[in-house]
């Protein structure tokens, strides 16, 4: 009950496309929705975050949008680009697992010139 | 702001040898401090949590005896891998959360990688 699932696990886009990465949890008691993007040999930097109450959040070219009732989350990226080439982890926490996180698997975008 | 940094960012020493990872958060302090290790193409998992100046608390399956996790300011952790085996060379990450904001949030820091020849 305390994962994440996250898909798809790779991701191949051309510049300028929207790669779009889907999670999905269990545990209701969750109530922040976090993303981060990690660079090979580089610890992980917040990308965007959503809480429950919201259906969607934008922040520049990244997009979270969040179905409470499928217990489903995901993140869009506009107008993509090779230096958006990174791992993608989706992750949630709260309720009885308090400042725990839990991280997805990942996901492996790969945007071509 | 909130930076975390991490020494070192490379680490190599021999199989039954200790090593120690410092975590520092930079511009705020960390009443919260995570360790998680990555291994390659795979997800974080989280090791233990450590708030200032109490026990840290391990996750199912983590030898506490073998990672040392101290917590002693509200600014630092380290976490000491004790006789180090092959088996344990990873990518350790730390993570602190701050005092005041968003209480979920954490920072990360940068990482350090750990080979056990």
């Amino acid at each position: 009950q305390q994962q994440v699932k996250q898909s798809p696990q790779s991701l191949i886009v051309q510049k300028g496309g929207i790669p779009i990465i889907n999670c999905a949890y269990e545990n209701t008691a969750f109530d922040y929705f976090p993303w981060y993007q990690q660079f090979p040999g580089k610890g992980p930097a917040l990308l965007i975050a959503i809480r429950p109450d919201v259906s969607e959040k934008k922040e520049g070219r990244f997009t979270i949008s969040f179905n409470k009732s499928a217990k489903q989350f995901s993140l869009h990226i506009m107008d993509s680009q090779p230096g958006d080439s990174a791992t993608y982890f989706c992750a949630a926490s709260g309720g009885t697992g308090g400042f725990k996180t839990i991280f997805g698997a990942g996901t492996r975008l790969f945007v071509k010139a | 702001g909130a930076v975390v940094s991490q020494h070192p960012s490379r680490v190599i020493c021999k199989s039954g040898t200790s090593v120690k990872i410092e975590c520092r958060s930079l511009d705020f302090q960390a009443t919260t401090m995570f360790w998680y290790r990555q291994f390659p193409k795979q997800s974080l998992m989280l090791m233990a949590t450590s708030n200032e100046g109490s026990k840290a608390t391990y996750e199912q399956g983590v030898e506490k005896d073998k990672f040392l996790i101290n917590h002693a300011s509200l600014t630092l952790s380290t976490l000491t891998v004790t006789s180090a085996h092959p088996e344990d060379s990873s990518f350790y990450i730390c993570s602190a959360r701050g005092r005041g904001g968003s209480y979920n949030e954490q920072f990360f820091g940068p990482g350090t990688r750990l080979t056990v020849l």
